[in-house]
């Protein structure tokens, strides 16, 4: 079956845009996760969905930082005004019965 | 927090040969996972293993919970086995977020 998707696959925004950036879970999965991926952090958590709440949003670096998720399915992060430090590669997955499984991510650069 | 370690940083083999991988981690965990990213940034999930061993073809994992460590073993390298090494763990049972390792970045040569 279909895996976990993101779109887009690249963004390069200018300092101060806001960025928005799109995940498609599996088929199925309640649970859905947000990661970013950067090379002086390594890969932190950012949010937890289960459905389409979010209990956990402890990750979140900044209130700049926010994301919702729709009809237990695709979830969109969003980036205010977006900084430099901002650049990495967010990722997104889901999980079933305990197994994440990751989408291809987004490599976002913030000019 | 929960620490998360990883050993060797980095690893380079010549193909055929074998080789393990070290997660260390600080505290009692529900589930670990082990994944393989790839050249073009892929994670791709190897094992799903909070405890025990598990064998997926040239690859098997173990995890002894009550010691804090995971090993990962490599037999037979090949060039596509190159990449980096994550180990992950799940700390809170409420969530299931992850916890990463820094990784161990992988180079086996042809």
């Amino acid at each position: 079956g279909a895996g976990v998707s993101q779109s887009p696959s690249n963004k390069v925004t200018e300092k101060g845009k806001d960025v928005e950036l799109r995940c498609d879970p599996i088929s199925g999965h309640t649970a859905l996760y947000w990661y970013r991926q950067s090379l002086g952090q390594g890969l932190e958590f950012l949010i937890y969905f289960q459905g389409n709440s979010a209990p956990d949003k402890s990750g979140l670096p900044s209130d700049r930082f926010s994301a919702e998720r729709t009809g237990g399915s695709v979830s969109t992060l969003t980036i205010q005004r977006t900084q430099q430090e901002d650049s990495a590669v967010y990722l997104c997955a889901s999980r079933n019965q305990g197994t994440q499984y990751f989408g291809p991510g987004t490599r976002l650069t913030v000019l | 927090g929960i620490q998360v370690e990883q050993s060797p940083p980095d690893l380079i083999l010549q193909e055929g040969a074998n080789s393990t991988l070290r997660c260390n981690f600080s505290d009692s965990v529900n589930n670990l996972q082990w994944f393989h990213q790839n050249p073009w940034g892929q994670l791709i999930n190897l094992f799903y293993i909070p405890s025990g061993t598990k064998q997926n073809g040239r690859l098997s994992a173990t995890t002894v919970a009550t010691e804090r460590y995971s090993l990962l073993y490599i037999s037979s390298s090949q060039t596509t086995d190159s990449g980096v090494y994550f180990c992950a763990v799940e700390y809170s049972s409420n969530t299931g977020k992850l916890i990463f390792g820094q990784g161990t970045t992988l180079q086996v040569k042809p």
